[in-house]
């Protein structure tokens, strides 16, 4: 167990609809980092926050948002959905501002998500 | 741009035969490099991670070992499992400053009894 918890694990929704995935960090870590997993692009890097604040953006389309809660939790949202959206999305958390040798990468079990 | 390159799954291999999953990267200075692997239905978890040059990480049986002069994380195990069927992540990250892991695009192993 990673101690990093992502809810839903699964959800399935239509296309234009709208989205919103939680990520709760592994106790002290600060960081939480988004990933967004296809058959097609792979492991694709979206946004990290660090201690409430956004620190770093990937990939990550403008129709899609994030923030860190003050208890550190965060949420990803995703509006106005297509097909090509559907994929595995994940949440990492880390302890330190990077990814670095000394604070590595936690990751939850992931939110499935199904356009339709 | 720093980036990494696996070998193309999937590789197969019945039990207790010997692993090798490659590993190169391109990278301007020397970075961190990491093995993540993900089982069925979870998130990644960190498997070995290595420093600097002719450093070995090593964890339930996997060893890597850091080449500098090749630019290699080469993944392997000496008697695999069917346990240890997975997709497997090689990573590479500069310490210091803002720092972002760099994935590969993952290698899958499927062992068979």
């Amino acid at each position: 167990d990673s101690g990093v918890t992502q809810t839903p694990k699964h959800l399935i929704t239509a296309t234009g609809q709208r989205v919103t995935l939680r990520c709760s960090p592994r106790s002290g870590d600060l960081s939480v980092y988004w990933y967004q997993q296809s058959l097609d692009q792979g492991l694709q890097f979206l946004i990290q926050y660090y201690n409430g604040e956004e620190r770093a953006k990937g990939n990550i389309l403008e129709r899609f948002s994030a923030q860190q809660f003050p208890d550190l939790h965060s949420e990803l949202n995703l509006s106005s959905l297509e097909l090509g959206d559907s994929a595995l999305y994940f949440c990492a958390s880390s302890v330190g501002r990077g990814q670095g040798y000394n604070s590595p990468l936690h990751f939850g079990n992931g939110t499935r998500l199904t356009v339709t | 741009g720093n980036s990494v390159t696996q070998m193309e799954g999937p590789v197969t291999l019945s039990e207790e035969a010997f692993l090798t999953i490659n590993c190169t990267y391109t990278a301007t200075g020397y970075p961190s490099l990491f093995w993540y692997v993900q089982y069925p239905g979870e998130g990644l978890q960190l498997l070995l991670k290595a420093t600097k040059a002719d450093d070995k990480g090593s964890n339930k049986g996997f060893e890597a070992t850091y080449r500098k002069e090749t630019t290699s994380f080469h993944l392997e195990k000496g008697s695999v499992q069917v346990s240890d069927s997975a997709v497997y992540f090689c990573a590479l990250v500069f310490s210091g400053g803002y720092n972002k892991l760099i994935f590969g695009a993952g290698t899958r192993l499927a062992v068979h009894p």
